[in-house]
């Protein structure tokens, strides 16, 4: 079964500094995608960022990047020059080539201070 | 373009009263998600369809049931409403079940069991 970990209940950042949210995860199946999600305080849930198991670069999304390690199960969100805006849960999620659904970690709080 | 839709935003339920959550999509997306999600937790999946007449049991199930007899429809029904199932319901698409494929939100539906 497929298994996500964020570590990091909460986060502080200094507004224009950079930061990493960690996820890892657990799979056997070699084909399968991690995906971000930023929920801000309105609740809704905004796509950020996808990384496939077989990409050989780390994907990029402007600010956000995601720092793929693949032997070690980590997908780490990278956010450069925090804004005020960036404040919200972000989630880590997985979705294996052999399910058909998608699950998601516990996510981290982030807090940009100004 | 409406994405998907969920109805209603907000519902207050007494114990042992039964209700259904509505979600439609326009984007003719197979794939349709019913997560719930806890108050400062991750989301769970609670079942996923992967097309007409398909329905298949996600983390947490009990106490739920879902049916998908078209494709832009994915209804969630609770029977019995307990105190455990007051939670935040989000409702979700894609296109495909492959790793690629982000998840499209609805706002989510607010339910309180009293």
């Amino acid at each position: 079964a497929q298994k996500i970990t964020q570590t990091q209940p909460g986060m502080f950042v200094q507004e224009k500094e950079a930061v990493t949210l960690d996820c890892t995860y657990d799979t056997s199946d070699p084909s399968y995608g991690l995906f971000w999600y930023k929920q801000p305080s309105s609740g809704e849930m905004i796509f950020l960022i996808y990384q496939g198991s077989y990409d050989q670069q780390n994907a990029t999304e402007g600010r956000y990047s995601l720092n793929f390690q693949k032997a070690r199960k980590s997908a780490n969100l990278v956010i450069s020059a925090s804004q005020l805006g960036d404040s919200a849960m972000y989630f880590c999620a997985m979705r294996e080539n052999n399910n058909n659904d998608m699950r998601f970690g516990a996510g981290t709080r982030l807090t940009v201070k100004p | 373009n409406a994405g998907v839709t969920q109805t209603p935003k907000f519902r207050i339920l007494k114990i042992g009263q039964s209700m259904t959550l509505q979600c439609t999509q326009d984007m003719n997306h197979n794939y349709m998600y019913w997560y719930r999600q806890d108050p400062g937790m991750g989301l769970k999946l609670i079942y996923y369809s992967v097309g007409a007449g398909i329905t298949d049991k996600g983390e947490v199930p009990n106490g739920y049931n879902v049916s998908r007899s078209t494709t832009e429809d994915f209804p969630l029904r609770l029977e019995l409403a307990a105190p455990s199932q007051t939670s935040v319901y989000f409702c979700a698409s894609s296109r495909q079940g492959q790793i690629t494929g982000e998840l499209f939100f609805g706002e989510g539906s607010r339910l309180t069991v009293l």
